[in-house]
């Protein structure tokens, strides 16, 4: 049974930056039949894509967030990362690792990250 | 960049009532539009892919319709259990998704 678990720190220091990993079991990232992609919400909001991994190394991501994002795959662990730079307040948001063709068909339970100082 | 637009931005309906929530798109998207339910706090959950193909696992009250720019998720009969948020994603490029700012549904 797939499942993933996203795990990072829940606080993180304006102007940092936010690293989460999200470890996959059920399925292998070296497979490379899936996008693997990462997606936020913040308190009381809608859903906001961030962006996809696809074969381990062709990456995609929200215009609005490129400039500051980073996905990659650490396929010895099965697992694969955001890093999101220059944090303000305004990423503060429950993070999900998702696993998709487009449409997402499995997600973690998500992780709330909060960046105050 | 593609954007889907949501409506209602909230629906209130009755056990047994038939619900419509619809989602436009800001251009021709084909078929690729999903639809996901999300519950207070928990992840969403995938409904509809392909605009129209249900989810395995999906009770069958659940179905999805449209192509081009115009989508609709129909409830054929409204549960208590449905009570959710429900959002739709495009996906027709792979370089960008965009999900539609939600409808949350209560039940009278």
């Amino acid at each position: 049974q797939l499942q993933l678990r996203e795990s990072g720190p829940g606080l993180v220091k304006p102007s940092e930056t936010l690293s989460l990993t999200c470890t996959v079991s059920g399925d292998s990232l070296s497979r490379g039949a899936y996008y693997w992609g990462w997606i936020r919400q913040p308190p009381g909001k809608g859903l906001e894509w961030i962006g996809n991994i696809y074969n381990s190394r062709n990456t995609y991501y929200n215009p609005s967030l490129k400039s500051r994002v980073t996905i990659s795959v650490d396929t010895s662990q099965n697992q694969f990362s955001l890093n999101l730079r220059s944090v303000t307040a305004a990423d503060t948001a429950v993070y999900y690792c998702a696993r998709g063709e487009g449409d997402f068909d499995s997600w973690g339970q998500g992780t709330l990250v909060t960046v105050s100082s | 960049d593609i954007q889907v637009t949501q409506s209602p931005f909230t629906l209130s309906a009755s056990v047994g009532d038939r619900v419509t929530i619809t989602c436009r798109a800001s251009q021709n998207i084909n078929n690729w539009l999903a639809w996901y339910q999300q519950k207070p706090g928990k992840a969403p959950k995938l409904l509809i892919y392909k605009a129209s193909s249900l989810q395995s696992g999906v009770p069958s009250r659940f179905s999805g319709s449209g192509s081009g720019t115009e989508f609709t998720l129909t409830i054929s009969s409204l549960q208590p259990d449905d009570l959710a948020t429900y959002y739709c994603q495009q996906y027709n490029s792979y370089s960008f998704y965009s999900f539609g700012q939600g409808t949350k549904l209560e039940i009278k």
